[in-house]
């Protein structure tokens, strides 16, 4: 059965330091799909990155990056000099390949917290 | 930003009324997805839809039920709330490129729903 574990309940920092967000899935398909969606304190969904089975290149957004590893089943996110403005929930999920409708299955979300 | 709104935004109901929310979208995506909210619990899917008058269900489908008469407008009902239905109801979008589904999913403002 398809599963997202993000261990990591809620993250306080101080700003400018670095926080990395973890992500565990469990899948049979060999095809799937990883996300991140940020949910800052008002409340709406805001789509980071989507990152397909078959491409394990790590990618760099700014102060933003995920590092893909197909060996461990993780898909974490790495803030680096976090800002007050990261402050929110973050969420990783999963779309299976096999059920071609584009469902998620979301983990339960990281609040994090950045202190000035 | 994809084009999603929900109404209403915030309902407060009481035990045994139907309730019914609904999701617009402006961009002529194929599929549209009804999640639920809860502290614990991440999102959770509810019903989804492929095309006019093509649902199914998601993981938490009880007492929910759905229609699509129209590309553009997706509505959940509840035909009896109960007060394990207060949560926050987000609708979300999904693109689809020919007979593939592109699966980064948009999400509308979140709808607030409280069963008394």
């Amino acid at each position: 059965a398809q599963k997202v574990t993000q261990a990591q309940t809620e993250i306080s920092v101080v700003e400018k330091e670095d926080v990395t967000l973890d992500c565990v899935y469990e899948t049979r398909d060999t095809t799937y799909y990883l996300f991140w969606y940020k949910q800052p304190p008002s409340g709406e969904l805001v789509f980071l990155i989507r990152r397909n089975s078959f491409d394990e290149q790590n990618e760099i957004s700014g102060r933003y990056s995920w590092n893909f590893q197909k060996s461990t089943s993780s898909f974490n996110f790495t803030i680096t000099a976090s800002q007050v403005v990261d402050s929110a929930v973050y969420f990783c999920a999963l779309s299976e390949g096999s059920s071609n409708t584009g469902k998620l299955i979301f983990g339960q979300g990281t609040t994090l917290q950045v202190k000035p | 930003d994809a084009g999603i709104t929900q109404s209403p935004r915030h309902k407060v109901t009481e035990t045994g009324t139907p309730v019914t929310l609904r999701c617009h979208q402006t961009e002529n995506h194929r599929y549209m997805y009804w999640y639920r909210q809860d502290p614990g619990h991440g999102l959770r899917l509810i019903h989804y839809s492929y095309g006019v008058k093509d649902t199914d269900k998601g993981e938490v489908s009880d007492g929910y039920s759905v229609s699509r008469s129209k590309t553009e407008d997706f509505l959940l009902t509840l035909e009896s709330a109960t007060s394990s239905q207060t949560s926050v109801y987000f609708c979300a979008i999904s693109e689809s490129r020919g007979a593939g589904v592109l699966y980064e999913q948009y999400f509308g403002p979140g709808t607030r729903l409280t069963v008394t």
